[in-house]
């Protein structure tokens, strides 16, 4: 079973310009998570999917990043324009079921590294 | 206070010998608990999940869950330079089903 692939893997733009990611969640997953990740530290959720809504974007920097996941399955993430400060990793996963489920467990793509000059 | 704690480390910890690592937690009502493990460059990729008190084998690996004291721990027996990694906690909140990650501890197992 294929698990989630992510593109770009690697990222290198300048400031101020915009910049996607890309993410396939496991075949079936129904919820889709975007995180942040920062050297030496955890992931910081930005925004979690339920098939084609956004349950959860409460942290996501709305004035410059947007998300969407058409038709429940493929997800984007965007940014613009990126700052320095944007520069980290960005990691998608997927879980199988809706997150009220106790055991509902996440798993994680390779991620895509960002660096913003 | 941070919602889910770990020492940072490293912990460093001879070939053979056992690894543990402690992780606290701050939502008493809390019923979810997961350990991943990240290699340097790497994403995270679950370990061990657990949601019951007492300890869950899995392998080299227990976890150990006390609600009452709200810590997780992760115990790895005959440790391998394989193990070499961070490792972080999850914590799923009650309130809202969310994932709360620490900042991990990152862990040196010499050979």
């Amino acid at each position: 079973e294929a698990g989630v692939v992510q593109s770009p893997r690697y990222k290198i733009i300048e400031k101020k310009q915009p910049v996607a990611f890309w993410c396939n969640p496991i075949s079936g997953h129904n919820t889709l998570y975007w995180y942040l990740q920062n050297l030496g530290q955890g992931p910081e959720l930005l925004i979690r999917y339920e098939n084609e809504e956004a349950v959860d974007d409460s942290q996501l920097p709305k004035d410059r990043f947007s998300a969407e996941r058409l038709k429940g399955v493929d997800s984007t993430l965007k940014i613009q324009p990126a700052e320095l400060g944007d520069s980290a990793v960005y990691l998608c996963a997927s879980s199988p079921g809706v997150t009220g489920g106790q055991t509902d467990t996440q798993y994680f793509g390779p991620g895509t590294r960002l660096t913003v000059l | 206070q941070k919602e889910v704690e770990q020492n940072s480390g490293p912990l460093s910890v001879p070939e053979g010998a056992i690894a543990s690592l402690n992780c606290t937690y701050s939502d008493r009502g809390s019923q979810s608990f997961f350990w991943y493990r990240q290699y340097s460059g790497k994403s995270p990729e679950l370990i061990m999940s657990i949601y019951s008190n007492g300890d869950k084998e899995d392998g080299r690996f227990t976890a150990q869950l006390n609600k009452a004291s709200q810590y997780v721990s992760l115990l790895i027996r005959d440790s391998q330079p394989s193990d070499s990694a961070t490792y972080l906690c999850a914590v799923r909140k009650d309130s809202n089903y969310q994932l709360i990650w620490g900042a991990g501890t990152k862990l040196i197992i010499k050979p």
